[in-house]
């Protein structure tokens, strides 16, 4: 069992849609991590969190939103996506600093209509 | 930029011992990781090792680390049927919370 929990595990979208995919964990970590993984590719990075707040945004397009609202949960709110933004959305955190392992969720499988 | 290279596809026999390779490329990298990867799940960390040891073993798990050619390997002795996912290493280069993972070994077991 991930002590990285990510809620949904699936969402159907169409593109006008608004939702927000949730992450949470309890583990004490403060720097979180949003990723997107294609089929049969490795994860790409998406965003960091460190302290809640922004440190890394790797050129993410404007309709994916992040927010930290506290140190135990990251949400990723979702708006006007493309068929091309279908893919798994992975979740990961760690302690901070360098050279900390990364734990991530088991992520929510997206697909935008 | 380079990628980190991992071959596509491994298959071994239930019992057998599997070997996973990895060529990564940054040389600042103060920890490799190897991942695990099951069919609709997130990624498992495995194992990891520090850049100046040349070893690390953890139960069935044996990394194998050469520095001087960049190249990682993972060994998992008496390979299962419940091994099979895809594996993927990963370097994190130093300042820097990103990692780099590799292109990812899809590994079967044959029972």
């Amino acid at each position: 069992d991930t002590e990285v929990t990510q809620t949904p595990k699936h969402l159907v979208m169409g593109m006008t849609n608004k939702k927000s995919l949730k992450c949470e964990q309890h583990m004490g970590h403060r720097a979180m991590y949003w990723y997107k993984q294609k089929a049969k590719k490795p994860p790409e990075l998406m965003f960091v969190y460190s302290y809640e707040k922004l440190s890394i945004n790797e050129s993410v397009p404007s309709r994916f939103s992040p927010e930290c609202p506290n140190s135990s949960l990251l949400n990723l709110h979702l708006h006007a996506l493309q068929p091309e933004d279908s893919a798994l959305y992975l979740c990961a955190s760690s302690h901070t600093g360098e050279n900390q392992p990364q734990h991530f969720g088991d992520g929510t499988r997206l697909s935008i209509l | 930029g380079e990628d980190v290279e991992q071959s596509l596809f491994l298959s071994v026999r239930e019992g057998d011992s599997s070997v996973i390779n990895c060529t990564y490329t940054d040389s600042s990298s103060t920890y490799l990781y190897w991942y695990k990867q099951e069919p609709g799940a997130g990624l498992q960390l495995l194992t990891y090792i520090f850049s100046n040891m040349d070893m690390k073993q953890d139960q069935r798990l044996t990394v194998l680390l050469n520095k001087k050619d960049k190249h990682l390997s993972l060994r998992i002795a008496d390979t299962q049927t419940g091994d099979s996912a895809i594996y993927f290493c990963a370097e994190n280069p130093s300042g820097t919370y990103k990692y780099i993972f590799g292109t990812g070994t899809r590994l079967k077991v044959l029972a």
